[in-house]
């Protein structure tokens, strides 16, 4: 079956640093992947998205790019902010198991000032 | 006004008790989803209704029960809490395409 899983967490920063969440799926065939961000007592919004091998998800400074060859995923941004301080979470969506999305376990990210 | 709004934000009920949780949705979107968020174990899905009248069992359906009132409204039930349904639960809408628009949760508690 198809499954997502992220690097363990947590993860620690100071403002500015660079961020790197690693996220790897399983799946047959071709998915599409998705980076979710959770912040504190909210659900989840989609922070960005690839449908296709080689695509590039960007939003907000954050990076992700569809790898097939190493199955994965990574989140990435350049510089932090204390306002980035959330829960992360990478998932899969095939069509043929309608449209259902796959999470990760979720890494938690706190930036320090 | 949310798009998702989940009824109710927080809730404590004791062991074997029935509990009911609402959802309801602006977006006009025709698939609806109930998922369970525990720490470390990310979401995982508990049912999901593409219209009234079609309801799936996700992966952890046990111990749950749904109801599509309307295209608008899907329900998630607990027949008869037990302290390890203690979780945060989200319910979530699509398109069928690629965006999921998520309620804001509910936090239950089992004592």
């Amino acid at each position: 079956g198809n499954s997502v899983t992220q690097m363990e967490g947590p993860v620690t920063l100071s403002e500015e640093a660079f961020l790197t969440i690693n996220c790897t799926y399983t799946a047959t065939g071709y998915p599409s992947l998705f980076w979710y961000v959770q912040y504190p007592g909210e659900g989840l919004q989609l922070l960005l998205k690839a449908t296709k091998a080689d695509d590039k998800g960007s939003n907000k400074g954050f990076e992700a790019t569809y790898r097939k060859e190493t199955t994965s995923f990574h989140l990435e941004k350049g510089s932090v902010q204390v306002s980035d301080s959330a829960v992360y979470f990478c998932a899969l969506r095939k069509e043929t198991s309608g449209s259902r999305l796959t999470f990760g376990e979720g890494t938690q990210l706190t930036v320090n000032p | 006004d949310a798009d998702v709004t989940q009824t109710p934000r927080n809730r404590i009920t004791k062991t074997g008790k029935r509990i009911m949780l609402e959802c309801s949705q602006t977006k006009g979107h025709d698939r609806m989803y109930w998922y369970r968020q525990d720490p470390g174990l990310g979401l995982r899905l508990i049912y999901y209704s593409f219209d009234v009248k079609d309801i799936n069992k996700g992966e952890i359906s046990d111990g749950y029960s749904v109801s599509r009132q309307a295209q608008a409204k899907f329900s998630l039930s607990l027949e008869s809490a037990i302290p390890n349904q203690t979780a945060l639960y989200f319910c979530a809408t699509s398109t069928g395409n690629y965006g999921y628009t998520f309620g804001s949760g509910t936090r239950l508690t089992v004592v």
